[in-house]
C-alpha cells in the first residue's frame, strides 16, 4: 500500500522560505512516477505547484516557478518542497502526491498525502 | 497553459437523482489526460476517473466519465448520501497539471 506523509513547520513568517518533506512508503521513488506538490488555500480549490521525476527532472507551475524548488532524495525515499518569499497568499493545505505519466492512470494523481496546513503569519 | 472551467459552481440535488458535471478546457486536452476527483471536508481528494472515462480502483459504477477534446462530463447516475462533496477535474499536458475550480454537489 503506497502511503505519503507530509512534514514540516505549520507556521512560517512572511518573506521566509516554506519547507516541507514528503516521506513515501510502500513504493520506491526510484522505480518511476512523478512526485509532486499540490496546495489548497482554505475554502478554495486545488493548485498544482510542481513535480519531480526520480532522475531529478522537475516541472513547475509557471505562476510559482520563480519561488519553487522541488528536490528528491532517493536514499531516504522522500522528496521536498521549498517555496521562498512567502506571503499570506501562500497559506494553504499542502499535499504531496504520486503522479503517473506512463502507467495506469497516466496524467492523474493516484495517491495523495493527508495534507498539512501551513499558515504564513508574523 | 490550459485553463479548465467547471460548471455549475454548485449543484443542488436530492439522493437518488442524477448529477451531471461539466468541465471545459481552453485548448484540446492531449490523449484524454483528463481526470476527476471527489473531495469531502477535511480529506484529501480521491481519484475517481482517469483518461476521461476509466474508473479508478474502488470507484462505484454509478460514476461515469465521458468527453474528448475540450468538453468533458462526469455523471453520477443515482446520488447516494456519500456522494455529496466537491468534484474537481484536472488535465495533464506538456508536463503541466492544472485543475478546474470545482463543483459542489449539495443536498437539496
Amino acid at each position: 500500500q503506497v502511503q505519503l506523509q507530509e512534514s514540516g513547520p505549520g507556521l512560517v513568517k512572511p518573506s521566509e522560505t516554506l519547507s516541507l518533506t514528503c516521506a513515501v512508503s510502500g513504493y520506491s521513488i526510484s522505480s518511476g512516477y512523478y512526485w509532486g506538490w499540490i496546495r489548497q488555500p482554505p475554502g478554495k480549490g486545488l493548485e498544482w505547484i510542481g513535480s519531480i521525476y526520480h532522475s531529478g527532472s522537475s516541472y513547475y507551475n509557471p505562476s510559482l516557478k520563480s519561488r519553487v524548488t522541488i528536490s528528491v532524495d532517493t536514499s531516504k525515499n522522500q522528496f521536498s518542497l521549498k517555496l521562498s518569499s512567502v506571503t499570506a497568499a501562500d497559506t494553504a493545505v499542502y499535499y504531496c502526491a504520486r503522479q503517473p505519466v506512463s502507467q495506469a492512470a497516466a496524467g492523474a494523481v493516484d495517491y495523495w498525502g493527508q495534507g498539512t496546513l501551513v499558515t504564513v503569519s508574523s | 497553459e490550459i485553463v479548465l472551467t467547471q460548471s455549475p459552481g454548485t449543484l443542488s440535488l436530492s439522493p437518488g437523482e442524477r448529477a451531471t458535471l461539466s468541465c471545459r478546457a481552453s485548448q484540446s486536452v492531449s490523449s484524454n489526460y483528463l481526470a476527476w476527483y471527489q473531495q469531502k471536508p477535511g480529506q484529501a481528494p480521491r481519484l475517481l476517473i482517469y483518461g476521461a472515462s476509466s474508473r479508478a480502483t474502488g470507484t462505484p459504477d454509478r460514476f461515469s466519465g465521458s468527453g474528448s477534446g475540450t468538453d468533458f462530463t462526469l455523471t453520477v447516475s443515482r446520488l447516494e448520501p456519500e456522494d455529496f462533496a466537491v468534484y474537481y477535474c484536472q488535465q495533464y499536458g506538456s508536463s503541466l497539471w492544472t485543475f478546474g475550480q470545482g463543483t459542489k454537489v449539495e443536498i437539496k
